[in-house]
């Protein structure tokens, strides 16, 4: 299966700063990628489907690149709703699997 | 607006079978866009997916778990279920069902259930 490594394992950061979280997989995934936000207590949520495209309703603070193995999430302008954790999860193989999550908090 | 709902036993015993059921509402398991899966999450750590079902019956599921693992769908319910055998207590999660959408750029698991922690212990 495809190993996908999420660093860093926290991100502590103030709101307003840029946020840059990174996604590597173990072998080529091309673009099939997506991220996801999960909050305390909830169900994880679709920000980024391959690897670059916005769910709908997702701000425009979010923003994915990246192709291949290496992935990477930026979060503009961090704001109060963004701290929470984020998973990429990789779908070019079977089975999916899931980051073991960044989680952003605050400094 | 479609929504799901995971419901079952919140405790099962080990070695036994852990039981649970999404309903699905305003939409259709039948859609031939849709995969319905199990993913699951151990408190404190990351996500697993388990396996889907399509409507047709079609399965598939993760290879640490196939051993163990029945996903089934009831059109006529508009649900599907899952079973998981001869659990121990690092069966412990919450398990969320959710639709892996094969449409608009997917796939994607757009839809999520709000998840149904249960808990393995005798």
């Amino acid at each position: 299966e495809i190993v996908m490594t999420q660093s860093p394992a926290t991100l502590s950061a103030s709101p307003g700063e840029r946020a840059t979280l990174s996604c590597r997989a173990s072998q080529n995934v091309n673009s099939n990628l997506d991220w996801y936000q999960q909050k305390p207590g909830q169900a994880p949520r679709l920000l980024i489907y391959g690897a670059s495209t916005r769910a709908t309703g997702v701000p425009a603070r979010f923003s994915g690149s990246g192709s291949g193995t290496e992935f990477t999430l930026t979060i503009s302008s961090l704001q109060s709703e963004d701290f929470a954790v984020y998973y990429c999860q990789q779908y070019n193989n079977w089975p999916r699997t899931f980051g073991q999550g960044t989680k952003v908090d605050i400094k | 607006q479609v929504q799901l709902q995971e419901s079952g036993p919140g405790l099962v015993k080990p070695s036994e079978t852990l039981s649970l059921t999404c309903s699905v509402s305003g939409g259709s398991v039948s859609s031939d866009t849709s995969y319905w899966s199990w993913i699951r999450q151990p408190p404190g750590k990351g996500l697993e997916w388990i396996g889907f079902i399509y409507h047709s019956g079609s399965t598939n599921y993760n290879p640490s778990l196939k051993s163990r693992v029945t996903i089934s769908v009831d059109t006529s319910k508009n649900q599907f279920s899952l079973q998981l055998r001869s659990v121990t207590a690092a069966d412990t999660a919450v398990y969320y069902c959710a639709r892996e959408l094969w449409f608009g750029g997917g796939p994607y698991f757009d839809l999520w259930g709000q998840g149904r922690l249960v808990t393995v212990s005798s």
